[in-house]
């Protein structure tokens, strides 16, 4: 059973335009979410991060958003750049987990120039 | 900066055999994760530790086993190698308090054949 679902396997975008991907969670113990992004050969990255008590967290050109009534998160990339091409991995934590991630299936990012 | 250093970074195992797949930090970070990730997948959690001495089970440890003797070691052991034991394991790292934002080594990709 999926906890953590990234149901777009890939998205396309062009240079200079928005890239929003998108993250859906079922279990209501998690607390804390983060965005992880990942190139080919390389372990992954943090990118952003959001505790359950805020609803928008941003850095640069990177903005993450929450709906907690939803049980999901984005995460939007203004504006996109070919360098961003890379898989995404959106991951949770529960409170008192010790911080144990459970991560998305990914989605894979392409910036078009 | 070495940060997260795994070794090796490639090995092919014959079903049956055993091996131990290296990871040390260098930041002197209490928190230590195993993951793996098969093809198409998120990363699931193998073992963690939260400081010298002290593992616990993740989602799917079945296979394997750990240790935790020093602050920068987290070797993770595999026994009587099986098919799909083939993946690739990545190691991570955090310190205390960092709410899930973990360093990543660049992964070991592992078959067993």
């Amino acid at each position: 059973d999926q906890q953590v679902k990234q149901n777009s396997p890939s998205l396309s975008v062009q240079e200079g335009r928005i890239s929003i991907l998108n993250c859906d969670y079922t279990n209501s113990m998690f607390d804390y979410f983060l965005w992880y992004k990942k190139y080919p050969a390389e372990g992954p990255t943090f990118l952003i991060s959001i505790s359950s008590i805020k609803d928008k967290n941003e850095d640069g050109r990177f903005t993450v958003f929450l709906n907690k009534s939803a049980k999901h998160l984005s995460l939007h990339i203004v504006p996109s750049q070919p360098g961003d091409s890379a898989v995404y991995f959106c991951a949770a934590s529960a409170l008192g987990s010790n911080y144990k991630l459970t991560f998305g299936k990914g989605t894979l990012l392409t910036v078009n120039p | 900066n070495a940060g997260v250093t795994q070794t090796p970074k490639f090995r092919i195992l014959k079903i049956g055999q055993s091996m131990t797949l290296q990871c040390t930090q260098d930041m002197n970070h209490n928190y230590m994760y195993w993951y793996r990730q098969d093809p198409g997948m998120g990363l699931k959690l193998i073992y963690y530790s939260v400081g010298a001495g002290i593992t616990d089970k993740g989602e799917v440890p079945n296979g394997y086993n750990v240790s935790r003797s020093t602050t920068e070691d987290f070797p993770l052991r595999l026994e009587l190698a099986a098919p799909s034991q083939t993946s690739v394991y990545f190691c991570a790292s955090s310190p205390q308090g960092a709410g899930g934002k973990l360093f990543f080594g660049s992964g070991t990709q592992l078959s067993v054949l």
